[in-house]
């Protein structure tokens, strides 16, 4: 069980909108600190998307976007294309753990 | 390039030891927060370990007791000892650099390839 709770799965056609959620608690999201995003396609390391809630590493392309709320935060992925198609993990730090968490991944499917 | 590399992965039964390496390029390790992270496998990421450029160390409670994070610094390399390894430490190993920008943001920025751990007998 992950301590960040994200959808397994979402989909969406090519040039749609979706995005995908990530729920924490008072001690991780909610207690301020940030959430970043990273995309795995299969058999590869994860990479960085989204840091610092809403900022793009360079490279990224703008149709990413990120955004925190109270103890949530999404991703946002515009325009879809296939090659958007991979797993996505959101990631903050627990200060009751005191260490760093991860959602559970959402596999998006690009239909 | 920078790049971070690991290395020790392999087949070994429960209750074994096992030494993972990470040789870094570009970056040098004792100046950075670096870390292990493990994905078994179809599953998800979990953290595993960090050691910041102060020596001090930090783990997940599943291998607290069991790993040590350790580097050396003549080599530029970040190690997990790995001991009383059970069947649910099987996992792709990743070694990734943490960076910090302020007390609130904490995220890994450069990622090796991984390493497979297998335990089984």
């Amino acid at each position: 069980q992950s301590v960040l709770t994200q959808p397994p799965s979402v989909s969406g056609a090519p040039g749609q909108r979706v995005t995908i959620s990530c729920t924490g608690n008072s001690s991780n999201i909610g207690g301020g600190y940030d959430v970043h995003w990273y995309k795995q396609l299969p058999q590869t390391a994860p990479k960085l998307l989204i840091y610092g809630n809403i900022n793009r590493p360079s490279g990224v392309p703008d149709r990413f976007s990120g955004s925190k709320a109270g103890t949530s935060a999404s991703l946002a992925i515009t325009g879809l294309r296939a090659e958007d198609e991979a797993d996505y993990y959101c990631q903050s730090y627990d200060s009751d753990l005191i260490g760093w968490v991860f959602g559970g991944g959402t596999k998006l499917t690009v239909l | 390039d920078v790049q971070l590399v690991e290395s020790g992965g392999g087949l070994i039964p429960p209750g074994g030891s096992l030494r993972l390496s990470c040789a870094a390029s570009e970056i040098t390790v004792s100046d950075n927060y670096m870390s292990w992270v493990r994905q078994a496998p179809g599953k998800g990421l979990e953290w595993v370990s960090s050691l910041y450029s102060g020596g001090r160390t930090y783990y997940a409670d599943s291998v607290k007791g069991r790993f040590t994070i350790s580097r050396d610094n003549s080599n530029n390399t970040v190690f997990l000892e790995m001991n009383s390894l059970r069947v649910d430490d099987t996992a792709v190993y990743y070694c990734a650099r943490i960076v910090t920008r302020s007390v609130v943001t904490w995220y890994f920025d450069l990622w090796g390839r991984g390493t497979l751990v297998t335990v089984s007998s």
